[in-house]
């Protein structure tokens, strides 16, 4: 079935550094790809999505890239700030997903340091 | 801008007990879900509803679960009899209507089963 994996975590950055988070997916056919954010204490917000191949996600700074040929929508920023910790989820839905339904990788907690 | 309710924000029972979470959708959406978080692990899909009835649920979302839409405007889940690993977040989550690819998040409920 569908799958997503994302790289562990915690990851601690100081601010102003660059951030990678991987995270690549196993589906049939084209999927829509997500990032999800969730900061202490709040439910998830959409950060960015992609609906086809080659589309770039991008919002507040952060970017992602959907890549067919290598099953990946790895998230970036290029200068991160202490207001940017928070659990990061990538999400996909399927294409023969009837209910819509979201299939998350693991989570990735981001600690940007002053 | 419109936000998904969840109540309660944390929830404690004891195990065998019944408990219902309450969710209010962002009106006018008409793709409702229900997933939850163990903690340390993945948000894992439970149940999609769509036109007053399941459109999916996963295996976790065995007879002891149910859901329903009671008033048009609240969408509950229902946990029969609690057990020590029903103990997690659960998140709400709508989507609006065909052709919609943004499902919006609840601030979740945390429940604690003894």
């Amino acid at each position: 079935g569908d799958s997503v994996t994302q790289m562990e975590g915690p990851v601690t950055l100081s601010e102003e550094a660059f951030l990678t988070i991987n995270c690549t997916y196993t589906a049939t056919g084209y999927p829509s790809l997500f990032w999800y954010v969730q900061y202490p204490g709040e439910g998830l917000q959409l950060l960015l999505k992609a609906t086809k191949a080659d589309d770039k996600g991008s919002n507040k700074g952060f970017e992602a890239t959907y890549r067919k040929e290598t099953t990946s929508f790895h998230l970036e920023k290029g200068s991160v700030q202490v207001s940017d910790s928070a659990v990061y989820f990538c999400a996909l839905r399927g294409v023969y997903n009837q209910g819509g339904k979201l299939i998350f990788g693991q989570g990735t907690e981001l600690s940007v340091k002053p | 801008e419109p936000e998904v309710t969840q109540t309660p924000s944390h929830q404690v029972t004891q195990m065998g007990q019944e408990v219902i979470l309450r969710c209010v959708p962002i009106s006018n959406h008409l793709y409702f879900y229900w997933y939850r978080q163990i903690l340390g692990q993945k948000v894992e899909f439970l149940v999609s509803f769509y036109n007053n009835e399941i459109s999916e649920k996963s295996e976790i979302f065995d007879d002891q679960f149910s859901v329903e839409r009671p008033d048009g405007s609240n969408f509950t889940l229902k946990i029969r009899s609690t057990k020590l690993e029903d103990s997690a977040m659960y998140f709400c989550a709508t989507l609006g209507g065909a052709g919609a690819d943004t499902q919006y998040f609840g601030p979740g409920t945390r429940l604690t089963v003894l």
